[in-house]
């Protein structure tokens, strides 16, 4: 059973440019969930989607970035006019249901540098 | 609003000693807590959960966890430390109107030392 997987893991981008960030979550998962880790930070949540619908993006820049989840295919998140302020690993978590703390489970990440 | 404090963001063990790595949190409801390691350019893995029940939790790797509402703490040990636990370690919390979000600690880094 494959896990979480991001592509790609690493990503360059000139500033201006546009990243899309893939996430294919685990078989039977419904729910993903994309995180931020600046350097030298933990992790801060982003956005948490079913299919087909954004549930909370409540931890995502207002301008710029984008998520979605459609009905086939992976789950892309989208950063516009990429800034040298957009450097990060990008992670995407996917778990089968919510509530009773059912733990979600890791890609490995997408590590974006913006030159 | 929940949040995760992290006492630490290094520590420095010998191999064979203790590892105790301390985590207190903030919640308004039962929380659900979560530790997680991170070894280098790699995801997530999730180490163990505390959700209800028994609060002394035992995960993988020989680590385990206590919950202790009344301190509002959740700190992870492992009687002897290994070269490989030199990782990264994060504490998470979640609830159950949060969607199964989790907001993370700022973490802390392990060193074994030989």
């Amino acid at each position: 059973n494959a896990g979480v997987m991001q592509n790609p893991r690493h990503l360059v981008r000139r500033r201006g440019q546009e990243a899309r960030l893939r996430c294919s979550p685990m078989k039977g998962h419904s729910h993903v969930y994309w995180y931020r880790q600046l350097p030298e930070e933990g992790l801060k949540f982003m956005v948490y989607l079913q299919k087909e619908n954004i549930i909370d993006e409540s931890g995502m820049p207002k301008e710029r970035f984008s998520a979605e989840f459609p009905k086939e295919g992976p789950s892309i998140l989208r950063i516009q006019q990429v800034v040298r302020g957009d450097s990060a690993a990008y992670f995407c978590a996917s778990s089968p249901s919510v509530g009773s703390g059912q733990p979600q489970h890791f890609g490995d990440g997408t590590r974006l540098s913006i030159l | 609003a929940q949040s995760v404090t992290q006492l630490g963001s290094h520590v420095s063990v010998s191999e064979g000693a203790l590892v105790l790595l301390r985590c207190n949190y903030s919640s308004s409801v039962p929380p659900y807590l979560f530790w997680y390691v991170q070894y280098p350019n790699q995801g997530l893995q999730l180490l163990l959960k505390y959700t209800t029940g028994a609060t002394l939790v035992k995960g993988i790797n020989g680590f385990e966890a206590e919950f202790k509402k009344s301190e509002t703490s959740f700190h992870l040990t492992k009687p002897s430390a290994h070269m490989s636990d030199a990782a990264e370690y994060f504490c998470a919390v979640t609830r159950e109107a949060a969607g199964n979000k989790l907001t993370f600690g700022g973490g802390t880094r392990v060193l074994v030392k030989p």
